[in-house]
């Protein structure tokens, strides 16, 4: 059965304090890796996808990496309006077309 | 503008009630889901719909039923045989990997 973790739970940040935040995942057959934000309230927001090993992609203040079992959110000089839950997301032959989730990171960063 | 509407954005429920969340896209996507949200918990696959007059149980398809009718539409219905149906919904379409959401409807039970 495919899974999806991630860590930590709940992260607090000073504005301008780097940090990472992970999504593990343990699945057969990766078809793609996906990264999204979520505001209270609201539906996510698609960030990026990852499909191989050694994949990176940018946004802003925003980096995702990619292994063979794990994703990393890199936010450099995070902002408050960065905060935000951050949810990963998987595709793999088990499923087909469709989504496994894991329960996010909720991360806030302070003035 | 191009999107995926869900309405209404809050439904209130009373015991034994059936209720219809609304979900219509017009990204011309083929795939759609639904997605329960509850508090701490990641999104739990309801339904998904490949193709017009076709969908598939997911993983918490008791008490939930769906029609595809058209290629827009995804709508969900929430029975009186869900017993714990307070939570957040979300709908999604999907092409080429990549999910696209709606802003939600939240569901309580009154």
């Amino acid at each position: 059965e495919d899974q999806v973790t991630q860590s930590p739970e709940a992260l607090r940040l000073q504005e301008g304090e780097s940090s990472s935040l992970n999504c593990s995942y343990t699945v057969s057959g990766l078809r793609g890796l996906f990264w999204y934000r979520q505001d209270p309230g609201k539906g996510p927001e698609f960030l990026f996808t990852l499909y191989s090993a050694g994949e990176e992609k940018e946004k802003e203040r925003l980096k995702a990496t990619l292994t063979k079992k794990e994703s990393f959110l890199h936010i450099t000089a995070p902002k408050p309006e960065d905060s935000a839950t951050y949810l990963c997301a998987v595709i793999s032959d088990n499923y087909g077309q469709n989504f496994v989730f894991g329960p996010g990171t909720r991360l806030s960063v302070l003035p | 503008d191009g999107g995926i509407t869900q309405s209404p954005k809050y439904l209130f429920r009373k015991e034994g009630q059936n209720v219809t969340l609304s979900c219509e896209q017009n990204l011309n996507h083929d795939a759609m889901y639904w997605y329960r949200q509850d508090p701490g918990q990641g999104l739990r696959l309801i339904y998904y719909s490949q193709i017009v007059n076709d969908f598939q149980k997911g993983d918490i398809a008791e008490g939930y039923s769906v029609s595809r009718e058209k290629k827009e539409s995804f709508p969900l219905t929430v029975t009186s045989a869900q017993k714990n149906p307070t939570a957040f919904y979300l709908c999604a379409s999907s092409i080429s990997g990549e999910a696209f959401f709606g802003q939600g409807t939240r569901l309580t039970v009154v």
